[in-house]
């Protein structure tokens, strides 16, 4: 059972370059999340998932775009990377909606 | 704005003692909080949690408390051990948005032997 797994772990983008970050739970869990945290700062949504087919925008959505096409996967896509968007992305799922259980996390810079 | 807030960075406690780490929010809406932990490098794992309609909540060591009319909710460990040495987060949802739930900044909690 290997729980929330992220894929890479670690990135450089140049400005204005796009990338998917990866997410998969084989925990069965119904609802999945994206989180930004930036340095001294708690973590913030990006997008959520109650299911697959459908996603939903968070606290911080914008520059950034989300599919779930399966129950498994929830990709975080970045398109026209900012200086803005260098943080570390969790994602996290989560079976009743509560107590979530996070990925090892994405540190990404864009220079 | 941040709607929750851990006003303290850091906090050091001795081996054995009670390490007490606070947490205050300001949406009187908030139905449900949490506690996280977190190791450098790794992400959070969830610790404990407590509904509104509380305001106790233990689990071993780990007991949280919910004052709604101070809107405060604090995580205490006892004895705390050198393990438990990491960063803490509260987190609070309001009802009905889809489980959006709102994180702290943290506090650093640091257990001496």
């Amino acid at each position: 059972n290997a729980g929330v797994t992220q894929t890479p772990k670690f990135r450089i983008l140049k400005i204005g370059q796009s990338m998917t970050l990866q997410c998969t739970q084989d925990m069965n869990h119904n609802y999945m999340y994206w989180y930004r945290q930036d340095p001294g700062m708690g973590l913030k949504l990006i997008y959520y998932s109650v299911g697959a087919g459908i996603t939903d925008k968070g606290e911080v959505p914008n520059g950034y775009n989300v599919s779930r096409s399966t129950t498994e996967d929830f990709p975080l896509r970045l398109e026209l990377a900012a200086p803005s968007q260098t943080s570390v992305y969790f994602c996290a799922s989560s079976y009743r909606g509560i107590e979530q259980y996070f990925g090892p996390g994405t540190r990404l810079t864009v220079t | 704005d941040q709607q929750v807030k851990q006003n303290s960075p850091s906090l050091s406690v001795q081996e054995g003692r009670i390490s007490i780490l606070n947490c205050d929010y300001t949406n009187s809406m908030f139905d449900y909080f949490l506690w996280y932990k977190k190791y450098p490098a790794e992400g959070p794992t969830f610790l404990i949690s407590i509904s509104s309609i509380k305001d106790k909540n233990e689990d071993g060591r780990f007991t949280v408390f919910l004052n709604k009319s101070a809107k405060h909710l604090s995580l205490h460990i006892v004895p705390s051990q050198p393990g438990d040495s990491a960063v803490y987060f509260c987190a609070a949802s309001p009802p009905d948005t889809g489980n959006q739930f709102y994180f702290g900044t943290g506090t650093s909690l640091t257990v001496i032997p």
